[in-house]
């Protein structure tokens, strides 16, 4: 069974600019969990949807955003791009009616320069 | 607000040792999970060991055991018979059922030494 996927695995972009990054969650999963790993911070929540809809969010500025699509996949935009938003970004999935358990992605290393 | 406390930044054991990760947690809820993830240096995180925490019997999943204190809100990871390969970080999360959010510690950084 395929795990959780996330594109790209590495993204380099400048202040200012928009990011998208992307996540497939396991075949049968439709809850999809957005969290931002910044050096020395641990991980922070962002985001949760499900079901095409978001259902939680983090502490974080309204340019984090993003969707859920109708296969489950998922997207994460950072608008206007700041030095700070330098972090790892994991993706995971969890059955909506399940154990709660998330199952993460590799992630992708976002670098604002 | 609930808080997840890891006060070991970095560890290190012999291989065939055993080491325990401590973490402690704070919450006003009675009813909530436990979890342990180990981040290898590849960056997959990989779940290790889930607690619930109605459940008195300390969960285990073969080398890796956990001792949970629910009064104490302590919740300490022991690896049994250490390997090169349980080098990673490790981070303790807790979450409360239908909140779907996990709240993770900063996490501890394991070398298991040859």
């Amino acid at each position: 069974e395929a795990g959780v996927t996330q594109s790209p695995t590495h993204l380099i972009k400048t202040r200012g600019q928009q990011a998208t990054l992307r996540c497939s969650p396991i075949s049968g999963h439709t809850s999809v969990y957005w969290y931002q790993q910044a050096l020395g911070l641990g991980l922070q929540f962002l985001l949760w949807y499900d079901e095409g809809e978001e259902r939680n969010r983090g502490n974080f500025p309204p340019r984090f955003s993003g969707r859920q699509f109708p296969n489950y996949s998922s997207e994460l935009n950072v608008n206007a791009l700041e030095l700070e938003d330098s972090a790892l970004y994991l993706c995971a999935s969890s059955l909506r009616q399940g154990t709660d358990t998330q199952y993460f992605g590799p992630g992708t290393r976002l670098t604002v320069l | 607000a609930q808080t997840v406390t890891q006060s070991q930044p970095e560890m290190s054991v012999q291989e065939a040792e055993t080491v325990t990760l401590s973490c402690t947690y704070d919450t006003s809820e009675s009813n909530y999970y436990l979890f342990w993830y180990k981040q290898p240096p590849s960056r997959q995180m990989i779940l290790v060991i889930r607690q619930e925490a109605y459940k008195q019997q300390n969960a285990t999943e073969n080398r890796f055991s956990v001792n949970f204190q629910k009064a104490a809100k302590s919740f300490s990871l022991k690896i049994s018979d250490s390997q090169l390969g349980d080098t990673a970080m490790y981070f303790c999360a807790f979450m409360v059922p239908g909140t779907y959010k996990y709240i993770f510690g900063t996490g501890t950084r394991l070398k298991v030494l040859a």
